[in-house]
């Protein structure tokens, strides 16, 4: 069965801070992987989407990795800012297998 | 352009009710989707279609069915409501198939089914 674990579940963290969101799968076959952040409330919103040849993947602070062997990614935060506060779901291969979600809190 | 909108944004219905859920897209895209959002569990896909006239089953069809008969909507009716059916109904749309294109979200229909 396709399945895409996320962890953590919920995450605070300060402004200012870095933080790194996991998502392991076990999706096939396997296209594509994409990020999605969700604001309370509001749809979710493509960060990034990477193929199976790219390791590597930047949107401004966000930078997603892909590790097609381990089949884990992984979305790296830099210098937090309040508005980043959401959930973050990663979503799998053609028929986008989606992921619980990680719930992060920026605090001031 | 108004990207992908839905209608309502908020319901409330007794058990046993129909209702019917609009959405739709000005970006001219052939493909659409049905997720319904769970507390603490990710979207899943309802149904989608690949182009106007065509429907497909996703993950959880049961007790919903849809229909495309303009390219730009996507309707999504439940025939006898259930409390099981109370969720968050989101739309999406993405021009052609989603495996290198953007999946573009609504902002969400909430359902209550008492």
């Amino acid at each position: 069965k396709n399945q895409v674990e996320q962890s953590p579940q919920s995450l605070i963290i300060l402004e200012g801070k870095n933080c790194t969101l996991q998502c392991n799968y076990t999706v096939s076959p396997f296209s594509n992987l994409r990020w999605y952040k969700q604001d309370t409330g509001r749809g979710p919103v493509s960060l990034t989407i990477m193929t199976f040849s790219e390791n590597t993947k930047s949107n401004g602070r966000y930078t997603a990795t892909l590790d097609a062997d381990t089949k884990q990614s992984s979305l790296h935060i830099t210098a937090s800012q309040l508005s980043d506060s959401a959930s973050y779901i990663c979503v799998v291969g053609h028929m986008l297998t989606f992921g619980g979600g990680t719930r992060l809190m920026v605090k001031p | 352009n108004a990207g992908v909108t839905q209608t309502p944004k908020f319901r409330v219905l007794k058990t046993g009710q129909s209702m019917t859920l609009l959405c739709a897209q000005d970006m001219n895209h052939e493909y659409m989707y049905w997720y319904r959002q769970d507390p603490g569990m990710g979207l899943r896909l309802i149904h989608y279609s690949v182009g106007e006239g065509t429907t497909a089953k996703g993950e959880v069809p049961d007790g919903y069915n849809v229909s495309r008969l303009k390219k730009q909507n996507f309707l999504l009716g439940l025939e006898s409501a259930a409390p099981s059916q109370t969720s968050v109904y989101f739309c999406a749309s993405s021009y052609p198939e989603p495996t290198n294109y953007e999946q573009y979200f609504g902002p969400g229909t909430r359902l209550t089914v008492t």
